[in-house]
C-alpha cells in the first residue's frame, strides 16, 4: 500500500483564517517530503519541500512542519485566500532507491468567502 | 521559461486502439517521470526515464504499456489495445539532475476509453 496518507479528506475554512493540512507517512528512510497543490483540471503544482534532517521550513505564506518521531507532516497556510482552494497532496522521496514520488490521496481545501 | 508540456490534453480512444501520450520536459531537465491519476485519488508512479534509458519501470503494467525518452524529441508513453480501465489522467514530470525531489508537473493528458 501507499506509505503516505492523510488524516482528513476535506477541510473547509473561512477566508483570512489559517489552514493546517496534515499528512502521515510510514517510510522513515524518506529523504524529502513535498507538498503539491492541484487545482481542478490541472497538474500538481510544487509548493514547498523539506529535507528529512529539518523540522520546519517556511515559504511565502506557507510553513511545513516535519515531526519524525510520529512520522507526521503538516502544511500551514497563513491568511487563506479563495485562490488557495484546491486539493493538496503530500509526497515523499527516498533518494536511496527509486527517485519516484509516493503520493497520499489528498485533502480538498475549500475557502469560504 | 516554458514548463513541462504534454499533448494532447484530451484523448479519446475506443477499446483496442492505441494511445500515445507525449511529454516535453522543462529546459535543462534530463529526468522524466510518468504518473497516473484516477478520479479522487493521488498520483501513482509508473516509470522514470533519462535520455535513452529506462531507470525504473516498477509502476508500469507488464503488458500493453511502454515508455521511451529518445535522444531527440519528447518522451512517449504508449498504451496498446486500450481498455476502459486505462481511462485516467496521465501526468508527466521532470526534474533537474540529482534533484528528483524537485519534480515539476505538466498539465496532464486525460485519456477516455469508450
Amino acid at each position: 500500500g501507499e506509505s503516505v496518507g492523510l488524516h482528513l479528506p476535506t477541510l473547509s475554512v473561512q477566508e483570512g483564517d489559517n489552514s493546517i493540512i496534515n499528512c502521515a507517512y510510514s517510510n522513515s528512510a524518506s529523504d524529502y517530503f513535498i507538498w503539491y497543490k492541484q487545482e481542478s483540471g490541472k497538474g500538481p503544482q510544487f509548493i514547498i519541500d523539506i529535507r528529512s534532517n529539518m523540522d520546519k521550513r517556511q515559504g511565502q505564506r506557507v510553513t511545513v512542519l516535519l515531526n519524525k518521531t510520529v512520522k507526521h507532516l503538516s502544511l500551514q497556510i497563513a491568511a487563506t485566500q479563495p485562490g488557495d482552494s484546491a486539493v493538496y497532496f503530500c509526497a515523499e522521496n527516498y533518494q536511496g532507491g527509486s527517485e519516484k514520488l509516493v503520493f497520499g490521496k489528498g485533502t480538498k481545501l475549500t475557502v469560504n468567502p | 521559461n516554458a514548463g513541462v508540456m504534454q499533448n494532447p490534453r484530451h484523448l479519446v480512444r475506443r477499446r483496442g486502439q492505441e494511445a500515445r501520450l507525449r511529454c516535453s520536459p522543462m529546459k535543462g531537465h534530463s529526468h522524466v517521470y510518468w504518473y497516473r491519476q484516477l478520479p479522487e485519488e493521488g498520483l501513482k508512479f509508473m516509470v522514470y526515464l533519462q535520455k535513452e534509458n529506462i531507470i525504473d519501470e516498477s509502476g508500469m503494467p507488464k503488458e500493453r504499456f511502454s515508455a521511451e525518452f529518445p535522444k531527440e524529441g519528447p518522451s512517449i508513453l504508449r498504451i496498446q489495445q486500450v481498455v476502459r480501465g486505462d481511462s485516467a489522467a496521465y501526468f508527466c514530470a521532470s526534474s533537474p539532475p540529482y534533484r528528483a525531489y524537485e519534480q515539476y508537473f505538466g498539465p496532464g493528458t486525460r485519456l477516455t476509453v469508450t
